[in-house]
């Protein structure tokens, strides 16, 4: 099963609303990111949260980790037309080499 | 301009035939990582390769052959063992082979089964 897994699997708002989703996870991490993946393109790193990091700010962006509830949150504020796209977290555990673990996303619509 | 491609953008597989993916990156990158993706489905890593001339299997490993002979391309080969190729395949690449660097990811290359 997936280590990480975004809630919710869809979310529709208009544009100027913020917008948030959630990602909880099993296994204690290194760290965990987000990226943002447009229609059929490939995916493009947001921003990278450290486990002993609770929240990081980039822009429009906010991220928040509680490692005691395993789960993370992206904010995004003021969304955009543009913002319309899917989410992943991705998680690496820690200790020596690993694999980052995606989560399967969370679609994201922005309606003009 | 730096960045990884992937060509082709589309590919079409006949049945019992092989297909190589190209992946090329010029971001002096050591690792490089091949994902699958399924519709409404997240990434599923195939293979990854931290080091030239070196590589491990990913979850989804059986089907698919990779190679490493040069530090800018890594590509991958989907056999005609591989049953359900049809999928976004989606190569990444990092600085190094730690714990959650950072991937930059390519355009990505559409696979479809005739």
């Amino acid at each position: 099963s997936q280590q990480g897994e975004e809630d919710p699997q869809a979310l529709s708002i208009q544009e100027g609303e913020n917008a948030t989703m959630n990602c909880s996870y099993k296994t204690s991490i290194n760290n965990l990111q987000w990226y943002r993946q447009n229609s059929g393109r490939g995916l493009v790193h947001l921003i990278l949260i450290r486990s002993n990091e609770r929240e990081k700010h980039s822009g429009r962006l906010r991220v928040t980790l509680d490692t005691s509830k395993k789960s993370s949150s992206l904010l995004i504020t003021a969304s955009r037309a543009a913002d319309t796209a899917s989410y992943f977290c991705a998680t690496a555990l820690r200790g020596g080499y690993q694999k980052v673990t995606f989560g399967t996303g969370t679609k994201l619509q922005v309606i003009p | 301009d730096g960045g990884i491609t992937q060509s082709p953008k589309y590919l079409f597989r006949k049945e019992g035939q092989n297909v190589t993916l190209s992946c090329e990156q010029n971001l002096n990158h050591d690792a490089m990582y091949w994902y699958r993706q399924d519709p409404g489905q997240g990434l599923r890593l195939i293979y990854y390769s931290q080091i030239v001339n070196d590589f491990q299997k990913g979850d989804i490993a059986e089907g698919y052959s990779v190679s490493r002979e040069k530090k800018e391309s890594f590509p991958l080969t989907v056999t005609s063992a591989q049953k359900n190729p049809t999928a976004f395949y989606l190569c990444a690449s990092s600085i190094v082979g730690r714990a959650g660097e950072t991937q930059y990811f390519g355009p990505g290359t559409r696979l479809l089964v005739l």
